[in-house]
C-alpha cells in the first residue's frame, strides 16, 4: 500500500531561520504530489502542488518544493520563516486515476519563535 | 465564491448512538471526499462521491457510511458510535475539471464519550 512518510514530527525555529521539510512517499507510479497547511484553529489550506513538468514547484507565502523522482521525495522549503508560519504541515499524494484520494503523512508540527 | 461548509462543527455523542454530518461543497463542484482526522491515525480517507455515487472507500467499517445528494451536498453517517470515532472530520470537494486539487472544509469535531 502507498504511504507517504513525514520525518521530522516537531521544528522549533527562529524567525528567519531557514526551513527544510521532508517528504517521502512509497508508491512507484504515476503520482500527484500536495503540501497543505493547517494554521491553529484553521481548516486545511493548499501550499503548493506537483502535477508535471518543472520539478521545482512555488506555492503560496514563499513556499517551495522540489520533487525529486528518484529519491521518492517532495521537500518543503521557505528561505525564511515568519512567526505566522507557525503550523502543522501534511505532505499527501494522490496516485494514477485514484485522483480523489488522497494519502496524507502524519504531518510536521511547526513552532516559529518571535 | 463561498468555500466548503460543514454542520454541525461540534457534536457531542454517547456510544451507541449515531450521528450524521453534513457538508455543503464549492457552488460547481460535484467530487466530495470525507477524511477522519485523529491524533493517532492522522488524516485518513473515508470515501468520495461523484455525482451522487461512491466511487472509493477507505478501509473503514461498514457503520460509516454517506451519499451524495443531486445538488452535491453529501452526508455522512456514523452508526453504533465508538469512542474511539471521536475525531474530526473533514469535507473536502474538488472540481473535477481542473487536476486533482481539494479546497477542505472546517470540519465537524465529533467526542464520543
Amino acid at each position: 500500500a502507498q504511504s507517504v512518510s513525514q520525518h521530522n514530527h516537531h521544528v522549533i525555529l527562529s524567525e528567519a531561520a531557514s526551513l527544510e521539510l521532508g517528504c517521502n512517499y512509497s508508491y512507484g507510479g504515476t503520482v500527484n504530489l500536495f503540501w497543505y497547511v493547517q494554521y491553529p484553529g484553521q481548516h486545511l489550506q493548499l501550499l503548493l502542488k506537483y502535477f508535471s513538468g518543472d520539478p521545482l514547484v512555488k506555492g503560496i507565502k514563499g513556499f517551495e518544493a522540489e520533487f525529486i523522482k528518484s529519491k521518492f521525495s517532495f521537500n518543503l522549503r521557505k528561505p525564511s520563516v515568519q512567526w505566522s508560519d507557525t503550523a502543522e504541515y501534511f505532505c499527501a499524494v494522490t496516485q494514477g486515476d485514484s485522483s480523489y484520494k488522497l494519502i496524507f503523512g502524519s504531518g510536521t508540527r511547526l513552532l516559529v519563535r518571535p | 465564491k463561498a468555500g466548503v461548509t460543514q454542520t454541525p462543527r461540534y457534536l457531542i455523542k454517547t456510544r451507541g448512538q449515531q450521528v450524521t454530518l453534513s457538508c455543503s461543497p464549492i457552488s460547481g463542484h460535484r467530487s466530495v471526499s470525507w477524511y477522519q482526522q485523529t491524533p493517532g491515525q492522522g488524516l485518513q480517507f473515508l470515501f468520495e462521491y461523484f455525482s451522487e455515487t461512491q466511487r472509493n472507500k477507505g478501509n473503514f467499517p461498514g457503520r460509516f457510511s454517506g451519499r451524495q445528494f443531486s445538488n452535491s451536498r453529501s452526508e455522512m453517517n456514523v452508526s453504533t458510535l465508538e469512542l474511539g470515532d471521536s475525531a474530526l472530520y473533514l469535507c473536502a470537494s474538488r472540481d473535477t475539471g481542473t487536476n486533482n486539487e481539494q479546497f477542505f472544509g472546517p470540519g465537524t469535531r465529533l467526542t464520543v464519550l
